[in-house]
């Protein structure tokens, strides 16, 4: 059974980059088939989507913060990271990883498509 | 970019009731609607996908249903533990996006 666990710093300062690395146990990040990706939640918000990854390294991102994020996956150590640069504070949130499926080679493991393995998640605050 | 909307914002709903939430899309996505429910401090967790499959483990009393722009989620006899936020999220197309929510709470 996969599951996902955050980590990274919980304190960003205004203007600095926010670096969380999710780490993938109980499957290859690159045999499951899945769509690798991070959603965040502002305090008392909603979810937003930030971006998936592929094992192949083809990447989609959110349109709003496409030119300040990055994410990437390593193989070797069977995690994925996201990189949000030039935060401020309305980047405060509770930011989670999840796989995605939407292939049957992930489908024969999970049983499901969507959004069906996530992180505890991890609050990250942007301040000075 | 598809635009989600969910209806109402807030349902107050008596333990053993039925509850119904609604789900817009703004162009069509086929079935490729999925269901989350989101309890205070936890994680979302997959409910419904095509619209109206069950994830591994869900109860039978959730059941999801239409297509296109218009879903529906039902919860047939509210337990304890369905007192949630709801939210509906879209799959045809990147980028990936997700309603609003709807808050399910105690009457």
């Amino acid at each position: 059974q996969l599951q996902l666990q955050e980590s990274g710093p919980g304190l960003v300062k205004p203007s600095e980059t926010l670096s969380l690395t999710c780490t993938v146990s109980g499957g290859s990040i690159s045999s499951s088939g899945y769509y690798w990706g991070w959603i965040r939640q502002p305090p008392g918000k909603g979810l937003e989507w930030i971006g998936n990854i592929y094992h192949s390294g083809i990447t989609y991102y959110n349109p709003s913060l496409k030119s300040r994020v990055t994410i990437a996956v390593d193989t070797s150590k069977n995690q994925f990271s996201l990189r949000l640069s030039s935060v401020t504070a309305a980047d405060t949130a509770v930011y989670y990883c999840a796989g995605y499926c939407s292939s049957t080679s992930c489908y024969r493991i999970s049983q499901n498509y969507g959004m069906d393995v996530w992180g505890q998640g991890t609050t990250v605050t942007v301040s000075s | 970019e598809i635009v989600m909307t969910q209806s109402p914002a807030t349902l107050s709903v008596s333990p053993g009731e039925r509850a119904t939430l609604s789900c817009r899309a703004s162009q069509s996505v086929s079935n490729n609607l999925a269901w989350y429910q989101q309890k205070p401090g936890q994680a979302p967790r997959l409910l419904i996908y095509g619209a109206s499959t069950r994830a591994t483990g869900i109860p039978a009393r959730f059941s999801g249903s239409g297509s296109g722009t218009e879903f529906t989620l039902n919860i047939s006899s509210l337990q304890s533990e369905d007192f949630a936020v709801y939210y509906c999220q879209q799959y045809n197309n990147w980028p990936i996006t997700f309603g609003p929510g709807t808050k399910v709470d105690i009457k």
